[in-house]
């Protein structure tokens, strides 16, 4: 079946710029996540979703970074007044039901801010 | 605070080597972790869990908590395991993946 995807895989803006950045995950996945790996750093997380529940946004580096999840399936990863250092790869994942299913990733979007 | 060290960016084996990618956590609850693995041009995956105690492509990790360590080892290295490895630790809430920086392993022919 399909995996998670992820829209666009690449994105160039300039600093200052909103972006958008979108994960489908894998149907029937209750869980999603996103995670960013900047130059040189490992993965780190953003942003946990599962179910209906509230979100946990306690690894979103600062108020410019939001995440919402529609109808518990689609997410959208926004990043307001884009700056340089938000340069990085954004992945998605998702599994069936939490964290201690296996995560399921997406190919990830690169963003660069000019 | 959870963290987790992989002390080497870089481990680079001939073909049929003995392979450890090492990993360490910090964790002050019972820790559940995970090796995830990234080919070349591939997506990030699961490799195996602790709890599974599995063997996976000839892969095996054994959790110590004495040492807090969860290495990756591997008796006799082939190309195709080069790739990028990471170690994960999960929290007892289970909603948080914490990942070390990752080791690339380079096997040589």
């Amino acid at each position: 079946g399909a995996g998670v995807s992820q829209s666009p895989s690449n994105k160039v803006t300039e600093k200052g710029k909103d972006v958008e950045l979108r994960c489908d995950p894998i149907s029937g996945h209750t869980a999603l996540y996103w995670y960013r790996q900047s130059l040189g750093q490992g993965l780190e997380f953003l942003i946990y979703f599962q179910g209906n529940s509230a979100p946990d946004k306690s690894g979103l580096p600062s108020d410019r970074f939001s995440a919402e999840r529609t109808g518990g399936s689609v997410s959208t990863l926004t990043i307001q007044r884009t700056q340089q250092e938000d340069s990085a790869v954004y992945l998605c994942a998702s599994s069936f039901k939490g964290a201690r299913e296996t995560q399921y990733f997406g190919p990830g979007t690169r963003l660069l801010v000019l | 605070a959870q963290r987790v060290t992989q002390p080497e960016k870089l481990l680079s084996v001939f073909k049929g080597a003995p392979v450890e990618l090492k990993c360490n956590y910090s964790y002050s609850g019972s820790p559940e972790l995970f090796w995830y693995v990234q080919y070349s041009r591939q997506r990030l995956q699961l490799l195996l869990r602790h709890i599974s105690r599995e063997s996976i492509k000839g892969f095996t990790a054994d959790l110590n908590k004495g040492e807090t360590s969860f290495h990756l080892k591997k008796p006799f290295a082939q190309e195709e395991d080069s790739a990028m490895y990471y170690c994960a630790l999960l929290n007892n809430a289970g909603n948080m993946l914490t990942f070390g920086g990752g080791t690339r392993l380079m096997v040589k022919p």
